[in-house]
């Protein structure tokens, strides 16, 4: 069964430093979505990506964040300057249409900021 | 502003039991909810999707309702298992946003005894 894709499972990074997380999401998925999980709180929606731009993002997601496909295949999600407060797990997920459609997540990668 | 709560926060079973998990949401303008698993350190695997013109979907011992108009929505699990244990999450994507994004309660989770 298809499924989506997340690397690497964990990152440690130190404050200040730039990281870049990885999706493949299923491959004919049209969108394209970041969320993300700090510790014993709600999952939170970062953004959404479809047609190769941003449809919607969050308050959280400002100018430090930024989201890409580079590719056909890979959507990433890049935190250029990295704060204690990012430290969280974060969730990619993709489907195939919009409103009607199952949203399916990936099994996350474990940001710990130092 | 949508807002997602679920009860109880935690809820403890003996195996065998019937048990009903209940989620709501604040707007009854939504376009769908879906009812996920989270195991611990772990990624979400979607159970059920409702759409907002379905009153129920079933999925083997899964049977999730959606009252929208009230604001609410159930996941009743039949005969549960020790394997399902987990936390159960409820989101919905909401009208009042321009796309897609999945708005979370904080979830239930389950523990069953064997």
């Amino acid at each position: 069964e298809p499924e989506v894709t997340q690397t690497p499972s964990h990152q440690v990074t130190q404050m200040g430093q730039e990281v870049i997380l990885r999706c493949v999401p299923i491959s004919n998925h049209l969108y394209f979505y970041w969320y993300r999980q700090i510790l014993g709180q709600k999952v939170e929606f970062l953004v959404s990506f479809y047609n190769n731009e941003i449809s919607e993002k969050s308050e959280i997601f400002d100018d430090q964040f930024s989201v890409e496909r580079p590719d056909g295949s890979n959507f990433t999600l890049k935190i250029r300057s990295t704060k204690l407060e990012d430290s969280a797990m974060y969730f990619c997920a993709s489907c195939y249409g919009s409103w009607t459609d199952t949203q399916y997540f990936g099994p996350g990668t474990r940001l710990t900021v130092l | 502003k949508q807002e997602v709560t679920q009860i109880p926060a935690a809820l403890s079973v003996p195996e065998g039991e019937n048990l009903v998990l209940n989620c709501s949401f604040t707007d009854s303008a939504i376009y769908n909810l879906q009812w996920f698993r989270q195991d611990p350190g772990k990624g979400l695997t979607s159970l059920l999707l409702i759409q907002s013109s379905q009153r129920e979907q079933t999925s083997g011992r899964l049977n999730a309702s959606l009252d929208k108009s009230s604001g609410r929505s159930t996941l009743y699990i039949a005969a549960s298992q020790p394997g399902d244990s987990a936390t159960y999450l409820c989101a919905v994507s909401s009208q009042d946003q321009a796309g897609t994004a999945l708005i979370f309660g904080k979830g239930t989770t389950l523990s069953v005894s064997s």
